[in-house]
C-alpha cells in the first residue's frame, strides 16, 4: 500500500500568489516525521520543512508553511508569495520512528511559476 | 565533509559492463540511503547503511545490485551486466542516525546512462 500520496501531478501559480501542494499519507506508528523536499532542474534535493506527529503547532519555515492535519493524515505544504524560483519537483515523504525505519517518498508535485 | 559527495557525477557505460557509484557521506552521520530515480519519477528506495551493516536492502533490484560501506563512511553502489533499464540519478543521502525525527542530506546524484 502506498504511504505517501501526491495527488496533483503538476500545479500552476502566478507569482506573488500563495498555493498549497497535497500530501496525504498512511501509517500505524503513532510516531512519525513528514518531510517537504525541493527538486529543481538541476536535480538536487533541498529539504525544506519538517512536521513530527506529536508537534502541537504547524511548522513555518519562511515561506513555507506546513498544513498538518493529523486526523485527516494531510501534511500539505503551503509556499506564501511564489517566486520564479519556485519552479520545481516537490516531493513530501514521511519517516516513521518505529525502530529504523526510511524515508518513503510521495510521487511529487510539479509546481510552474508564471510572471 | 560538508555535505554529501557522490562520484561521477555523470556516467555513460555499455551495456553488460558493471560500474561503481561513489557516495561520501557527511562526517559522523551514521545513516546512509541509496535511492533511484528515473526519468520524471519519484524516488525509489534502494538499501539503508547503519554504520558498515545494511539492515534494510529490500529495495535492490536484482542479485545484480550490490552496496557496502566501509569504515562507516564511503559507500560503493556496484551494478553489474548493466541493462538499459538501470539508466537513472542514482542518489545518495546521510542522516545523523537511523531512527528518530532526523532528515537526509542528499548528494547531487550520479546520473547513469546505459547505451
Amino acid at each position: 500500500a502506498q504511504k505517501i500520496t501526491q495527488t496533483q501531478p503538476g500545479m500552476f501559480v502566478q507569482e506573488k500568489e500563495a498555493v498549497t501542494l497535497d500530501c496525504t499519507y498512511d501509517t500505524s506508528d503513532p510516531s512519525y516525521g513528514l518531510f517537504w523536499y525541493k527538486q529543481p532542474s538541476s536535480g538536487e534535493m533541498i529539504f525544506l520543512i519538517y512536521q513530527g506527529s506529536y508537534d502541537q503547532q504547524n511548522a513555518t519555515e519562511g515561506r513555507y508553511s506546513l498544513n498538518f492535519q493529523k486526523a485527516r493524515k494531510s501534511a500539505n505544504l503551503v509556499i506564501s508569495a511564489s517566486q520564479l524560483g519556485d519552479s520545481a519537483m516537490y516531493f513530501c515523504a514521511m519517516r516513521e520512528n518505529s525502530g529504523y525505519s526510511t524515508l518513503t517518498f510521495g510521487k511529487g508535485t510539479m509546481l510552474l511559476v508564471s510572471p | 565533509g560538508a555535505g554529501v559527495s557522490q562520484s561521477p557525477s555523470n556516467k555513460v557505460t555499455e551495456k553488460g559492463k558493471d560500474v561503481e557509484l561513489r557516495c561520501d557521506p557527511i562526517s559522523g552521520h551514521t545513516a546512509l540511503y541509496w535511492y533511484r530515480q528515473s526519468l520524471g519519477q519519484g524516488l525509489e528506495f534502494l538499501i539503508y547503511f547503519q554504520g558498515n551493516s545494511a539492515p534494510d536492502k529490500s529495495g535492490l533490484p536484482s542479485d545484480r545490485f550490490s552496496a557496502e560501506r566501509t569504515g562507516g563512511s564511503v559507500s560503493t553502489l556496484t551494478i553489474q551486466r548493466t541493462q538499459q533499464e538501470d539508466s537513472a540519478v542514482y542518489l545518495c543521502a546521510s542522516s545523523p542516525r537511523g531512527y528518530g525525527n532526523y532528515g537526509y542530506t542528499f548528494g547531487s546524484g550520479t546520473r547513469l546512462t546505459v547505451v
